[in-house]
């Protein structure tokens, strides 16, 4: 069974500080996506990574593809209230054509 | 304009009841998805349709069934709705297979 598994599973942080979420599996990935859910919303599409060690920015998140496709990072500079939310990773294993969500990060920003 | 819409946004129905939610899209994507998210946020793909056709179809009861009128919509019926049923069911499409735009969701509560 191909598996997502996103650490930590809960975040609570203050508004300022940085932190970093992690998406594993055994399996390499044609390509990844982060997205972001807030209550009572449906997730949004954050950033997409296709190529080994690539690397993207959106603001105060950075996203980090690994080098062998089979994990993924998202690091957040100085978060703020407004980035509480569920974090979730998903992907595309190669050779198939499901995809599948990882597990989730709650992460809580407190002012 | 909402990309990917869903009706009703909540709804409450007795055990044993057959209830239908619909959604649209208004993104011009050939591929549309049915996903549930249980207690825990875990989100599980139901359904895959492209062009009208359904091409996924994860381990689900046959008590759920999808139609696809058009590619611009994709309905879920579920017939004798069970306890386990609980959850929150959401609409997705996409162009590309593994970018994928979500609905609001629908929060469905079997009583």
């Amino acid at each position: 069974t191909q598996l997502l598994e996103q650490s930590p599973q809960f975040l609570s942080i203050q508004e300022g500080e940085n932190l970093t979420v992690y998406c594993n599996s055994s399996s390499v990935f044609s390509s990844l996506q982060w997205y972001r859910q807030e209550p009572g919303e449906g997730p949004v599409l954050l950033v997409t990574v296709v190529t080994g060690g690539e690397v993207k920015k959106l603001k105060r998140l950075t996203f980090q593809f690994g080098d062998a496709r089979k994990d993924s990072s998202l690091h957040i500079t100085a978060a703020q209230p407004g980035d509480t939310g569920l974090y979730l990773c998903a992907g595309m294993f190669s050779g198939t054509y499901k995809y599948i969500f990882g597990t989730g990060t709650r992460l809580k920003v407190l002012a | 304009d909402t990309a990917v819409s869903q009706t009703p946004k909540y709804l409450v129905t007795q055990m044993g009841n057959d209830k239908s939610i619909k959604c649209e899209q208004n993104l011009g994507h050939d591929t549309m998805y049915w996903y549930k998210q249980d207690s825990k946020k875990f989100l599980k793909i139901m359904f895959s349709y492209n062009n009208k056709e359904l091409i996924i179809n994860e381990t689900v009861p046959n008590r759920f069934s999808p139609k696809s009128p058009d590619k611009a919509h994709l309905n879920l019926h579920i017939n004798s709705l069970e306890l386990g049923d609980s959850a929150v069911y959401f609409c997705a499409s996409s162009r590309i297979a593994y970018e994928q735009y979500f609905g609001p969701g629908t929060r469905l509560t079997v009583t």
